[in-house]
């Protein structure tokens, strides 16, 4: 499978919203509501913010949304702080016990 | 809590083989299933596979098949991977993660630190 489409950078203001796009196929996203994103700071491991599209671990802030519209998945970070800033990484599940990330969006808080 | 911690870095020649460990603390991790991410400098994660830590049975990416092999010894709560005829592109971090709390959700809520592999002559 390929990897899920994401556009490689995002950016927006302190206290601003900014949304990731994650484009996948009918075999991937619009089959399965596995999406999840990852947030990932430079030198280290990724963080799990959503999983089953729209579902927040413990301990993950209310400013993280997410949501799927056929093949699509979106990430919303609302009220921008400047620890957002980092690469995020949609996921989905493919069939099969087979897992596919995207390649990434850097968001850049201004 | 489960914690997964993987050595720092290794520096092997093209040809070689590694051996990546992935031990668990705080819980075993008989009851769950243990991936394997590779990330490329630069580059997304790529999923490479599970083991099972339940009956030991191992799945691999398309990717990851034939030079690459998955493992653990239960008697030190140690996942293994091991990647044999190491090529170039094969330099990457490699992550082991698996899923606690989102249990069964195709999510990984705990992750290992990360190995550096770094392969050159």
């Amino acid at each position: 499978q390929s990897a899920l489409a994401q556009p490689p950078s995002a950016s927006g203001s302190p206290g601003q919203s900014v949304s990731i796009s994650c484009t996948g196929t009918s075999s991937d996203i619009g089959t399965y509501d596995y999406v999840s994103w990852y947030q990932q700071h430079p030198g280290r491991a990724p963080k799990l913010i959503l999983y089953e599209v729209n579902k927040r671990p413990s301990g993950v802030p209310d400013r993280f949304s997410g949501s799927k519209s056929g093949n699509t998945a979106s990430l919303t970070v609302s009220g921008l702080q400047t620890d957002d800033e980092a690469a995020y990484y949609c996921s989905t599940y493919a069939g099969r016990t087979n897992m596919i990330f995207g390649g990434g969006t850097k968001l850049t808080v201004l | 809590q489960v914690q997964l911690v993987q050595p720092g870095s290794d520096l092997k020649k093209p040809g070689a083989s590694v051996k990546v460990s992935c031990k668990a603390s705080g819980r075993t991790l008989s009851n769950y299933g243990l991936n394997w991410v590779r990330q490329a400098p630069g580059q997304g994660p790529e999923w490479m596979g599970w083991i099972n830590m339940n009956n030991g049975k191992p799945y691999y990416a398309q990717a990851f098949t034939g030079r690459f092999v998955f493992s653990f010894d239960t008697s030190v709560s140690t996942a293994y991977l091991e990647i044999s005829g190491l090529q170039s592109d094969d330099t990457a971090v490699y992550y082991c993660a698996t899923d606690v709390a989102v249990a069964g959700r195709k999510a990984y809520d705990i992750w290992g630190q990360g190995t550096t592999v770094i392969v050159s002559s």
